[in-house]
């Protein structure tokens, strides 16, 4: 079956440092990966996406990932963090066919950040 | 850009009562499902509707809910009687298809619901 784990609970990292977020999926195949970040109170906003090919994939607010088939991880990463980037942020796997068309998410990592 | 809508953005109900979560999907698409996010825990998938009918459902989604695209172009989550623990975001999302390139799902706002 599919899953996502998120090892992070919080990370917190100080304004205009780099940020890296974890994230590793369970699936048998090459999976439809997603980040997703939610603000207090607030509904997903997608930040990016992989379905295939380049295995770098950027986003928006200067957000990127990196899949890493051999390592079954969707890190996501930002190389100079702003105050407003505070939030949970989701990390998410599917819909697949042979997968079921669910998209499955992890258990959240949330971030703080200092001045 | 065309997006998810779902109304209300709150409801606030009384254990016991009925409540319906409408949602008005993206116009070609044809994959719609439900998810809960009870608050500080992550996404959960709830169901999953296409062709009328249901063809996925998790075990959270149990008899006391349903679901259903009554004029074509809402779709609706029904919760007959509601429970303290039915407190939760509920979002709505839409898919143009299940195929590779056409099943990305696209989310709504959320609708609060308070159970009290």
């Amino acid at each position: 079956a599919q899953s996502v784990t998120q090892p992070d609970i919080h990370i917190t990292v100080s304004e205009g440092a780099s940020l890296e977020l974890r994230c590793n999926y369970s699936y048998g195949a090459t999976p439809y990966l997603f980040w997703y970040v939610q603000s207090p109170g607030q509904g997903l906003q997608l930040l990016l996406k992989y379905f295939s090919g380049d295995t770098l994939v950027q986003g928006i607010k200067g957000f990127e990932a990196e899949f890493k088939r051999s390592q079954s991880s969707f890190n996501l990463r930002k190389p100079s963090v702003h105050w407003s980037d505070a939030a949970e942020y989701f990390c998410a796997v599917g819909p697949t066919v042979t997968g079921g068309f669910k998209t499955i998410f992890g258990a959240g990592t949330r971030l703080f950040v200092k001045a | 850009e065309p997006e998810v809508t779902q109304t209300p953005s709150h409801q606030v109900t009384q254990m016991g009562q009925e409540v319906i979560l409408r949602c008005v999907p993206i116009s070609n698409h044809l994959y719609f499902y439900w998810y809960r996010q009870i608050l500080g825990q992550k996404v959960e998938f709830l169901v999953s509707f296409y062709n009328n009918e249901i063809s996925e459902k998790s075990e959270i989604f149990d008899d006391q809910f349903s679901v259903e695209r009554p004029d074509g172009s809402n779709f609706t989550l029904k919760i007959r009687s509601t429970k303290l623990e039915d407190s939760a975001m509920y979002f709505c999302a839409t898919a143009k298809g299940a195929g590779q390139g056409y099943n990305e799902q696209f989310f709504g706002p959320g609708t609060r619901l308070t159970v009290l």
